[in-house]
């Protein structure tokens, strides 16, 4: 199976502590990126890469969140005195390069992040 | 930001042709319109993306007025394994951070 992989598919921590998720995207995808999801709502927006470039990260990330994507490949995602709102599943996903294209995003199944 | 209005769940039999509706009144012109699947547990899937008029792929079809305001996914005959979250999205053509899932549609299907 070639699709998007994310690594630990659990993570519980206590609050304080750092956590670091992997995503591996679909080989051939140039842009990755990154939600979260609580229950009952709907993916929301975190941060965005094209290669290995940062292009877009939401108004509403805390400076406790940190996303690095270094050979343009997989993506890490770190946060950093993991707090009790913490708690949700972050969702990686991956896009293809053909312009228009850019929102048919294919998802991974998630790191369900319990912070106790 | 191109916001979406979707209702907050439906039911259905099985066999029973199931259309999700979508309104998007502030769809800019560069903005396709795209449905994804999600179930629990999973990430979500994409199921079909349109522009104008109708498209329509192995799993659904989407019917698009000429004005785009709104959108209607329709799910053939469906079974119980479509009982899921069905979210609507428009933009992302210019802003990645534009992409927005609203709370979606959870879908239950009945035997």
């Amino acid at each position: 199976d070639t699709g998007v992989s994310q690594n630990p598919r659990h993570k519980i921590t206590k609050r304080g502590q750092n956590v670091t998720f992997r995503c591996d995207p679909i080989s051939e995808h140039n842009r990755l990126y990154w939600y979260r999801q609580t229950l009952g709502q709907g993916p929301e927006f975190l941060t965005y890469f094209q290669n290995e470039a940062q292009l877009e990260k939401s108004r509403l990330l805390s400076d406790r969140f940190s996303a690095e994507r270094p050979k343009g490949s997989f993506s890490t995602l770190e946060i950093q005195r993991t707090e009790q709102g913490d708690s949700a599943m972050y969702l990686c996903a991956s896009s293809p390069r053909e312009e228009g294209a850019k929102n048919i995003q294919y998802f991974g199944a998630g790191t369900r992040l319990s912070v106790l | 930001l191109a916001k979406t209005t979707q209702p907050i769940s439906m039911d259905s039999y099985e066999g029973q042709e199931v259309n999700i509706t979508c309104s998007h009144n502030n769809i800019a012109t560069n903005d396709y319109i795209t449905w994804y699947q999600q179930f629990p547990s999973q990430g979500p899937r994409f199921i079909i993306q349109g522009y104008k008029t109708k498209v329509t792929n192995e799993v659904a079809s989407l019917f698009i007025p000429a004005d785009r305001k709104s959108s209607t996914l329709s799910l053939p005959r469906v079974s119980l394994s479509d009982t899921a979250v069905y979210y609507c999205l428009v933009g992302g053509h210019s802003s990645a951070s534009k992409i927005i899932f609203g709370s979606g549609t959870r879908l239950s299907i009945r035997p």
